[in-house]
């Protein structure tokens, strides 16, 4: 079946750093692609998305490429801060079945250090 | 806010009761998506309604049911719950079957 595997974390970066949090998919069709944030004590927020191969989605300096030759969709940032501090879930939706379930990956934690 | 309502917050309950959670969609939204977030199973889904009808169905338990409303609210009902059932329950909505997906704050059971 359809399945989302993201890097292990925790992540720890000082802010300013670079981020880059990987995600592969195994998917029959073709899905969307997401990537949600969940901020401390807090429900999911989506933060970007991708529908068709080579679509980049963007938001909050946050950017992801949905790459087909590679089944991959990471997520990158150019300059982390304190406040993007949170656990980042990649996931795919349900292409084939046509009911938009969402598959997620295990979630990346992120934590930015001042 | 998401727009999507879960209640209650928190839920603290033993083992073998049943207990109800429920969710107000976005207004505007059919469809309905209950996912289950535990430690150990990470963000798993559950079951989708879309305008009152079943449409698709994850790692349901038997013990656990739900159904969509004519106002289009929505309950997920645990029964004979078990120490294993503790987690965080988000419900999301969306306008149709398969469009972007806003979640709730989740409801989270605690099963002593």
């Amino acid at each position: 079946g359809d399945s989302v595997t993201q890097m292990e974390g925790p992540v720890t970066l000082s802010e300013e750093a670079f981020l880059t949090i990987n995600c592969t998919y195994t998917a029959t069709g073709y899905p969307s692609l997401f990537w949600y944030v969940q901020y401390p004590g807090e429900g999911l927020q989506l933060l970007l998305k991708a529908t068709k191969a080579d679509d980049k989605g963007s938001n909050k300096g946050f950017e992801a490429t949905y790459r087909k030759e590679t089944t991959s969709f990471h997520l990158e940032k150019g300059s982390v801060q304190v406040s993007d501090s949170a656990v980042y879930f990649c996931a795919l939706s349900d292409a084939s079945g046509n009911t938009g379930k969402l598959i997620f990956g295990q979630g990346t934690t992120l934590q930015v250090k001042p | 806010d998401s727009g999507v309502t879960q209640t209650p917050k928190h839920l603290i309950t033993a083992t073998g009761q049943r207990v109800t959670l429920r969710c107000s969609p976005r207004s505007g939204d059919l469809s309905v998506y209950w996912y289950q977030q535990s430690l150990d199973q990470g963000l798993q889904f559950l079951i989708q309604y879309y305008n009152g009808e079943e449409r698709a169905k994850g790692n349901i338990l038997e013990r656990f049911s739900a159904q969509q409303f004519p106002d289009l609210h929505s309950e997920l009902n645990l029964s004979s719950l078990e120490l294993g059932d503790s987690a965080l329950y988000f419900c999301a909505s969306s306008r149709w079957m398969n469009t972007e997906a806003f979640f709730g704050q989740g409801t989270r059971l605690t099963v002593v």
